[in-house]
């Protein structure tokens, strides 16, 4: 089936404002990922998911980034007041075990705040 | 989890074989070995994975000596569509699920 898929693929938003990205995971995959990757950098571990249970979140830099996953397929990441310092792009990747398999990315939501 | 070092970029022309070299002194005994390729606008996609001696698949091939503290991702005959960042990863252990990526190695590869 289709890959992951990530929307919007751009998002601006005004220092302050709340915003929230999506990531539709393969189907049937049971870890879904996020990453953040600053220009010019690899991509960081943000959180990880196995189905909806969230097993790590110790790469969210702060209490203002929230990352839920409900219904155990499609996640949001959440981001609240957001920050210039949060202008990066947001990969969400999804295996299909419990975490040691091959991740699959999608392409990313690109956030510029300003 | 072990930390890689690997070129920061690197030039080649269409048609030549392209090796990656990436170093891990301090790789973990139960560690693998995988590489992600990256073009630009979208997320990185897994290329290859080993433990030790030789894998290869259709893309590319990757060769791990017996110490294990360095591994070469050998792109065979490259075109203009294999430029990309190729990241360098290593780790298994209790967080295998966290990919550590470093800044990787940007290939450009001119007609």
């Amino acid at each position: 089936g289709a890959g992951v898929s990530q929307s919007p693929r751009y998002k601006v938003a005004k220092r302050g404002q709340d915003v929230a990205l999506r990531c539709d995971p393969i189907s049937g995959h049971v870890s879904l990922f996020w990453y953040q990757q600053a220009l010019g950098q690899g991509p960081e571990f943000l959180t990880y998911f196995q189905n909806e249970a969230q097993l790590d979140k110790s790469g969210l830099p702060s209490d203002r980034f929230f990352a839920e996953r409900p219904e155990g397929s499609v996640s949001t990441l959440k981001i609240q007041r957001t920050q210039q310092e949060d202008s990066a792009v947001y990969l969400c990747a999804s295996s299909p075990g419990l975490g040691e398999d091959i991740q699959y990315f999608g392409a990313g939501t690109r956030l510029s705040v300003l | 989890l072990a930390k890689t070092t690997q070129p920061i970029s690197m030039d080649s022309y269409e048609g030549q074989e392209v090796n990656i070299t990436c170093s891990h002194n301090n790789i973990a005994t139960n560690d693998y070995i995988t590489w992600y390729q990256q073009f630009p606008s979208q997320g990185p996609r897994f290329i290859i994975q080993g433990y030790k001696t030789k894998v290869t698949n259709e893309v590319a091939s990757l060769f791990i000596p017996a110490d294990r503290k360095s591994s070469t991702l050998s792109l065979p005959r490259v075109s203009l569509s294999d430029t990309a960042v190729y990241y360098c990863l290593v780790g298994v252990g209790d967080s295998s699920y966290k990919l550590i990526f470093g800044s990787g190695t940007r290939l450009l590869v001119r007609p």
